[in-house]
């Protein structure tokens, strides 16, 4: 069965820490994605990677970076946590071609105090 | 339509009723659409992607339309189940915008004993 795993279902953390999300899929998929989810606002996209090493910002990258260092791994950073930042984080993947699906994880919820 | 919209916000049907909502999104340079479905605590679970205008796509007791000219796709839930407790969510996709989907707020629908 196909699988994307974010490290951590729950989170707190503390204004000014770094926090790291950790996302891994299986499926050998080229791109994946970061969004965070806000009550009304649907999800939003904050980064993108299309191949190890490539990122593309989205439409809310400000306070965020990410990395990807291997194929199956995109991990999302925020640099120093800010209140503003809590919410719900999504991770998704998809092969490459406009009619593929995405699939996500779980979600993170973090909170921060 | 500068961004993807979706309406109603939420809705509540009663068991056993037929129900539709809406997705409008700027109709110039499409390519994809995507539902998806989101039921709480889980992960969002692809239903349909629509490419072409007048495409309708079924599964079970929900179906879509798409009309590209106009930039609108409606879902409908026939003989709603409290297991259709969830927020659809649309999402576009444009020839510009490689692979990044850009999703709507969402419809969250609640169907009441």
């Amino acid at each position: 069965d196909v699988k994307v795993t974010q490290s951590s279902r729950y989170l707190v953390k503390r204004t000014g820490e770094k926090v790291f999300l950790e996302c891994v899929q299986d499926m050998d998929h080229e791109n994946m994605f970061w969004y965070r989810q806000d009550p009304g606002l649907g999800l939003r996209l904050i980064y993108f990677s299309y191949d190890v090493k490539m990122k593309e910002k989205g439409d809310i990258p400000e306070g965020y970076s990410v990395s990807r260092e291997k194929k199956e791994r995109f991990s999302l950073i925020l640099e120093s946590a800010s209140t503003n930042q809590t919410s719900m984080y999504l991770c998704a993947s998809k092969a490459t071609g406009y009619n593929e699906k995405l699939f996500f994880g779980s979600g993170t919820q973090l909170s921060v105090l | 339509i500068l961004n993807v919209e979706q309406s109603p916000q939420s809705l509540h049907v009663q068991e056993g009723d037929s129900t539709n909502f809406t997705c409008s999104f700027p109709s110039s340079n499409f390519y994809a659409l995507h539902w998806y479905r989101w039921e709480t605590a889980k992960s969002p679970e692809a239903l349909f992607v629509m490419t072409l205008n007048g495409d309708e796509k079924k599964k079970g007791r929900i179906s879509a339309t798409l009309n590209t000219k106009e930039g609108y796709s409606y879902l409908y839930i026939k003989g709603s189940q409290p297991e259709d407790s969830a927020t659809y969510l649309c999402a576009r996709v444009t020839k510009a915008a490689g692979n990044k989907l850009t999703f709507g707020g969402g419809t969250r629908v609640l169907v009441k004993p």
